[in-house]
């Protein structure tokens, strides 16, 4: 398609619980990011991936959130024994360059809304 | 501490009033600028950009916005807003040295009719 795409839309997901957040860049998009955005609050970095490569992880709030781009297309964003305070939208964006110079925006994907209760 | 800072957390509007969204930012050192809107159940798009050269940069729908360097400033401004100009407006700075941006917690921007 032409956008970035996401799924689930929506989950609900019980506190313990392991989930997997899915993200479809832009064909031959570089590079593809994730990012968290709490209620009220603007988008925060999780992760950074140049093709399959992760280039930056540092945003990945605890050793339970894992994301990987196996193929450097699709990535994953999985969160292990998730807790209440990863209730959040996830954010995907991708982006043609890899190139920080020419960094001219990404494209974001619509999120995906997690609950966890 | 590192940061992007928008003050003004909601704006209500009448139609044909003027905007102005602030936004500061506390990094040094080059960095590029960003606006990005969200309508009501909709992604993220991106506004307006600036990277270098005239200050005063001209985005989307009417939206302009001017980088102020000595003042770390990128404020977003619109002369005459429309109904459906309600969203929600965050301003984002990219460090050219990384790739990741930092985002404002947003602006809520109602425009009643």
């Amino acid at each position: 398609g032409a956008g970035v795409s996401q799924s689930p839309r929506y989950k609900v997901a019980k506190r313990g619980q392991d989930v997997a957040l899915r993200c479809d860049p832009i064909s031959g998009h570089v590079s593809l990011f994730w990012y968290q955005q709490a209620l009220g609050q603007g988008p925060e970095f999780l992760t950074y991936f140049q093709n399959e490569a992760q280039l930056d992880k540092s945003g990945l709030p605890s050793d339970r959130f894992f994301a990987e781009r196996p193929e450097g297309s699709v990535s994953t964003l999985k969160i292990q024994r998730t807790q209440q305070e990863d209730s959040a939208v996830y954010l995907c964006a991708s982006s043609s360059t890899g190139n920080p110079s020419l960094n001219y925006g990404y494209t974001f994907g619509s999120g995906t809304r997690l609950t966890v209760v | 501490a590192q940061s992007v800072s928008q003050h003004n957390h909601h704006v209500i509007l009448s139609e044909a009033a003027s905007l102005e969204l602030g936004c500061n930012y506390s990094y040094g050192g080059t960095v590029n600028l960003f606006w990005y809107v969200q309508y009501p159940g909709q992604h993220l798009q991106l506004l307006l950009k600036y990277f270098s050269g005239d200050p005063l940069v001209k985005g989307i729908k009417g939206f302009e916005a001017e980088f102020i360097k000595s003042k770390f400033s990128f404020n977003l401004r619109k002369p005459s807003v429309q109904w459906s100009d309600t969203a929600e407006y965050f301003c984002a700075v990219n460090v050219i040295t990384g790739n990741q941006f930092y985002f404002g917690t947003g602006t809520s921007l109602t425009v009643i009719p």
